[in-house]
């Protein structure tokens, strides 16, 4: 069985402050997908990793992708308010269907 | 992107009625649609998968007489909750994809069951 594990789940910061959130899967995909949930709304489509060593940046988050360590990053780059919110990986196998990670609650303050 | 619309964004009904949530693609046609559901602070939790013009694909332990599926066509996917009683009372978000490797997600709808 897939599983799709996140660390940390929770993460608290100041504002300015750089992190990695760490998105590790237990079978081969090349496909990666990262969201970002803010409270009661639904997802929103951050990044689509789709090749080892892929790597994407938007803004403060950049994304990368080592298919063959089976991990991919997120990282943030000096991090402001309007970044709080939770963050979801996920990973497409063969059978077609998103595996979501557990889910990284970031919450960064003033 | 495209847009995947779902309606409604929000929903009360009283337990043992039933409920339909659509959910289209606006501006794509959509091989295959993804019904999920979410609890409180935790990830999403696929219920089924539906192709255009075949019956759901459930995942485990999911009821399919509880939660009917119905994929009429390229654009649109129907989630029924029949008979809702409080337990059902979630968010569901449907997914929407076509050749391309993105999923496109609907705005999730929150059901709550009284």
């Amino acid at each position: 069985e897939l599983k799709v594990e996140q660390n940390p789940l929770f993460l608290s910061m100041q504002e300015g402050k750089n992190y990695t959130i760490y998105c590790n899967y237990s079978t081969t995909s090349d496909r990666l997908y990262w969201y970002r949930q803010d409270p009661g709304k639904s997802l929103e489509s951050l990044f689509v990793l789709l090749s080892n060593g892929a790597v994407k940046q938007e803004g403060r988050l950049m994304a990368s992708l080592d298919t063959k360590a089976r991990l991919s990053t997120l990282h943030i780059t000096a991090a402001v308010h309007d970044l709080s919110a939770t963050y979801f990986c996920a990973v497409l196998p063969g059978a077609q269907k998103l595996v979501f990670g557990q889910g990284t609650r970031l919450t960064i303050n003033p | 992107g495209a847009v995947v619309s779902q309606h409604p964004s929000r929903v009360i009904c009283k337990s043992g009625t039933s409920v339909k949530i659509e959910c289209r693609s606006l501006d794509f046609q959509a091989t295959t649609m993804f019904w999920y559901r979410q609890f409180p602070k935790k990830s999403l939790m696929l219920m089924a998968t539906s192709n255009e013009g075949s019956k759901a694909t459930y995942e485990q332990g999911v009821e399919k007489d509880k939660f009917l599926i119905n994929h009429a066509s390229l654009t649109l996917s129907t989630l029924t909750v029949t008979s809702a009683h409080p337990e059902d009372s979630s968010f569901y978000i449907c997914s929407a994809t076509w050749t391309g490797p993105e999923a496109f997600f609907g705005q999730g709808t929150r059901l709550t069951v009284v």
